[in-house]
């Protein structure tokens, strides 16, 4: 079976440029998540979607949106990119089961540049 | 931000030896996991434990949950080369929000 996938694995863009990531869950998940981990820390959590249909979002700007498809998978578009925006953007896959086991499958990860 | 801090952020051993790493956290948690980075790239779980857990082991992976002291362990028995990684503890919290929290992670360095 298919793991999580991500598209594309990297990408250079300009400051003020838009950028948009994708995400395709494993089969029969139907919660996606993403995570931005920049260099040296821990993921950061920036949406939670189940049924999609957003159901969390982190501490990140208006900058930063997300949706997912019919078929579960989804997309993670920032505009007007900064500097900071420079990181590895996560997507992850789950059941969203009931609380306590709540177990999610990460996929390799976008490598976003901005210059 | 970050929930919790790992302890200690780098580990350098032998292979062979016994790795211990320390997880703190902040709030009361449905759960912690643990998980691996090898370079920067995807996630990898290796084990979750629930709050009203103490121990669990996975293979050579024994982790342990102080809900009290609001931290756990991880320790890799008998390292080998390919554990080599970053090894991150995260946290589902009991209010509101599905979301997992990380900490900052530690590196560890298994010397062949």
């Amino acid at each position: 079976d298919a793991g999580v996938t991500q598209s594309p694995t990297h990408l250079i863009k300009t400051r003020g440029q838009h950028v948009t990531l994708r995400c395709s869950p494993i089969s029969g998940h139907k919660s996606v998540s993403w995570y931005q981990q920049v260099l040296g820390q821990g993921p950061q959590f920036i949406f939670q979607y189940y049924e999609k249909e957003e159901r969390g979002r982190g501490n990140f700007p208006d900058r930063f949106s997300a949706r997912q498809f019919p078929n579960y998978s989804s997309e993670l578009n920032v505009n007007a990119l900064l500097l900071g925006d420079s990181a590895l953007y996560l997507c992850a896959s789950s059941l969203l089961p009931s609380a306590g086991t709540y177990e999610q499958y990460f996929g390799p990860g976008t490598r976003l540049t901005v210059t | 931000s970050q929930q919790g801090e790992e302890d200690p952020q780098a580990l350098s051993i032998q292979e062979g030896e016994n790795a211990t790493m320390n997880c703190s956290y902040k709030t009361s948690i449905n759960n912690l996991q643990w998980y691996r980075q090898n370079s920067g790239r995807g996630l990898v779980h290796l084990i979750l434990i629930r709050s009203n857990e103490r121990e669990k082991h996975s293979g050579r992976l024994r982790v342990t949950l102080d809900t009290s002291k609001k931290s756990s362990s991880l320790l890799i028995t008998a390292s080998r080369a390919a554990d080599t990684a970053s090894y991150f503890c995260a946290t589902e919290g009991d209010t509101g929000r599905r979301a997992l929290t990380f900490g900052s992670g530690t590196r560890l360095q298994v010397q062949p």
